[in-house]
């Protein structure tokens, strides 16, 4: 059964970056995309980016072009996402999810790691 | 890019009755292999999102029959049909079929709450 598990919670300065790990087990973690999704307090869902691993193509979401960087280490089964510039309204649950096929999105999710963004 | 609009986005329900979610694109979800990629989401309080449904009517393993997802083309809908206490959350669609410059964007969300 295919797992991710994330990094901790962080508390970052407002203006620097934080980098957030999603490891997957059980699963070939080459072939399917992973996805990251943040979740401001209160709020929905917003998908930031995506990663196929075997190709290492990655698509951002418009409004965090330029901050966000997603990347995968295919040795260790491990996506990463690092946000910088960070800002207070950047403070929120970000979740890893991976999908099970082409268009199948986000069959598995990570439980999620706080970013707190607080001067 | 694709919006999607789900509706309503508060559902207060009495235990035991059905519900129902709709989800609409701006644009059709047919995709070039003829599949539709629709996907629903239920993220209960204080957990990760989980996926129910995929491809419009696809439950996932572990997901009771009591949800159903049905539709076509640009209009979706998501039902319990006997609403269960569990079943208290936000339920989010999201489409897999087309990759606009933007980005995925889910639909706006609907509070499931018991009556």
């Amino acid at each position: 059964q295919v797992q991710l598990v994330q990094s901790g919670a962080e508390v970052k300065k407002p203006g620097s970056s934080v980098k957030v790990s999603c490891k997957v087990s059980g699963g070939t973690f080459r072939r399917n995309t992973i996805n990251w999704v943040r979740q401001a307090p209160g709020q929905g869902l917003e998908w930031m980016g995506r990663i196929i691993p075997i190709i290492a193509i990655t698509n951002y979401a418009q409004r965090f072009q330029g901050r966000v960087t997603i990347t995968a280490d295919k040795s260790t089964g491990t996506a990463y996402m690092e946000l910088t510039s960070l800002r207070s309204e950047d403070t929120a649950v970000y979740y890893c999810a991976r999908d099970t096929d082409y268009g199948d999105l986000m069959g598995v999710w990570g439980q999620g790691t706080l970013v707190t963004v607080s001067s | 890019d694709v919006v999607m609009t789900q509706s309503p986005l508060s559902l207060p329900v009495t235990l035991g009755q059905p519900a129902s979610i709709s989800c609409r694109s701006s644009q059709s979800l047919v995709y070039s292999d003829g599949n539709t990629y629709l996907n629903w989401f239920q993220q209960r309080p204080g957990q990760s999102p989980r996926r129910l449904i995929y491809r419009v009517s696809n439950r996932d393993s572990g997901v009771p029959d009591r949800f159903s997802g049905s539709g076509s083309g640009t209009d979706f809908t998501l039902k319990i049909s006997r609403v269960e206490a569990e079943d208290v959350g936000v339920y989010y669609c999201i489409q897999g079929t087309h990759w606009p410059s933007g980005g995925l964007t889910f639909g706006g969300g609907t509070k499931v709450e018991i009556k």
